[in-house]
């Protein structure tokens, strides 16, 4: 079946800079990969998807690549701030199967 | 758009009783339906998939005597934690697709469940 794998599991920057986090899938045949937002305490908050006809995705300062031949796709966060501070989820999946997610990535943003 | 509710937010319940929580869909009809369980500094572990009007999917592992889904209508599913033990206390997260097929999940706050 497959298999996601997030990295980093931590990262901290300095408000202002750029924040990446990178995973990468094993069966070739998924075809979305969703990234999640989960602050403390709360439900994990869909911030941006992409599906596996197009390779890169923006929505203002967040954005999603995917690299079909080397299955992996990342997440970019520009100018970071504060509130950008959480535990972000990437996933991925075979049209309308179950999400298979990894193992979180805790981002601190530091002032 | 793509609201999805939970209720209760937390709960404590008595070892040996059972437990309903339910998971709306506020603003689009959702067909299928999916509950995880997260524990602390963990990803999200599937539990199941409920598709409207059918049995559930459990995944290998989860008691589907145990923990009781529900999908009656294309807007409410619920779960069911029957015969709750301490090791049951998790948050446990429910999740709505929008449209048929298209994978977009959008996940409710959670509910937060201690079993005493």
């Amino acid at each position: 079946g497959e298999n996601v794998e997030q990295h980093p599991s931590t990262l901290s920057v300095q408000e202002g800079d750029s924040a990446v986090i990178k995973c990468t899938y094993s069966d070739s045949a998924s075809n979305y990969f969703p990234w999640y937002k989960q602050e403390l305490g709360k439900g994990p908050q869909l911030i941006i998807d992409i599906r596996s006809n197009v390779g890169e995705k923006k929505d203002q300062r967040i954005a999603v690549t995917l690299n079909k031949t080397a299955k992996h796709f990342s997440l970019h966060i520009t100018e970071t701030q504060p509130e950008d501070s959480a535990v972000y989820f990437c996933a991925a999946s075979i049209g309308a199967q179950k999400l298979v997610f990894g193992q979180g990535t805790r981002l601190t943003i530091n002032p | 758009g793509a609201v999805v509710s939970q209720h209760p937010s937390w709960v404590i319940c008595k070892s040996g009783t059972s437990v309903k929580i339910e998971c709306r869909s506020l603003d689009f009809q959702a067909t299928t339906m999916f509950w995880y369980r997260q524990f602390p500094k963990q990803s999200l572990m599937l539990m199941a998939t409920s598709n409207e009007g059918s049995k559930a999917t459990y995944e290998q592992g989860v008691e589907k005597d145990k923990f009781l889904i529900n999908h009656a209508s294309l807007t409410l599913s619920t779960l069911t934690v029957t015969s709750a033990h301490p090791e049951d206390s998790s948050f446990y997260i429910c999740s709505a697709e929008r449209g048929v097929g298209t994978g977009e999940q959008y996940f409710g706050p959670g509910t937060r469940l201690t079993v005493t």
